[in-house]
């Protein structure tokens, strides 16, 4: 079975400061993998995925993440953070055709001025 | 629609009361899933849909949970005699497929149980 650990509960940053936010997972077969976001009051949306094409994968709003096989990881990164990135933002694994996505506990990313 | 719809958007029940939730996908997305999502935690999976055949529901909790989608489009988690454990976000999601993991999500609904 699969699962997703993200490290960190709760991360802040300065605006303009990178963003990292880290995610490991466990999968018996090569995985798909997701981000999503969800700003208050908000449905989640998709910001990325992995589906075995580039190991670098670019979403919206600048964000991307990078594949490791080696280290089973998918962390999501941001050059420079903005106000509008605060959100809780979810790793999601999946495998192909039959599996529903399992998502991690989520991470809160606040942005300081 | 534009997106998934739920509603209600908020439900205050007390404990034994029976609930239904109403999820309306996005016009032609063949999947539905429905996701329990607790206070501080990820999104739980429940149960899944195909059109109107329901392929997956490990994730429902216990009997009292209950899923349909009749004509393969709204479709309603009712869940029966509610306990205070139940008290979650009900959350809904569409796709056009399964197995893409492009999952268009409403904005759930807020059970309460007293």
């Amino acid at each position: 079975a699969q699962s997703v650990t993200q490290l960190g509960s709760h991360v802040s940053v300065s605006e303009g400061a990178l963003v990292l936010l880290r995610c490991n997972y466990s999968s018996s077969v090569p995985p798909y993998l997701f981000w999503y976001v969800q700003y208050p009051n908000q449905g989640l949306q998709l910001l990325l995925k992995y589906t075995s094409a580039a190991t670098l994968v670019k979403g919206i709003n600048g964000f991307e993440a990078e594949f490791k096989k080696s280290e089973t990881s998918f962390h999501l990164t941001k050059p420079s953070a903005h106000m509008s990135d605060a959100a809780e933002y979810f790793c999601a694994v999946s495998t192909s055709g039959n599996t529903p996505l399992v998502f991690g506990k989520g991470t809160r990313l606040s942005v300081i001025a | 629609g534009a997106g998934v719809s739920q509603s209600p958007r908020y439900k205050v029940a007390k404990r034994g009361q029976d609930v239904a939730l109403r999820c309306d996908p996005i016009s032609g997305h063949v999947s539905l899933f429905w996701y329990q999502q607790a206070l501080g935690q990820g999104p739980e999976f429940l149960t899944y849909f195909q059109n109107e055949a329901q392929l997956d529901k490990s994730g429902l909790p216990s009997d009292r949970f209950f899923a349909e989608r009749p004509e393969g489009s709204v479709s309603t988690l009712k869940i029966q005699r509610t306990q205070q454990e139940d008290s979650a976000v009900y959350l809904c999601a569409s796709s056009r497929g399964y197995g893409t993991g492009e999952l268009f999500f409403g904005e759930g609904s807020r059970l309460t149980v007293l």
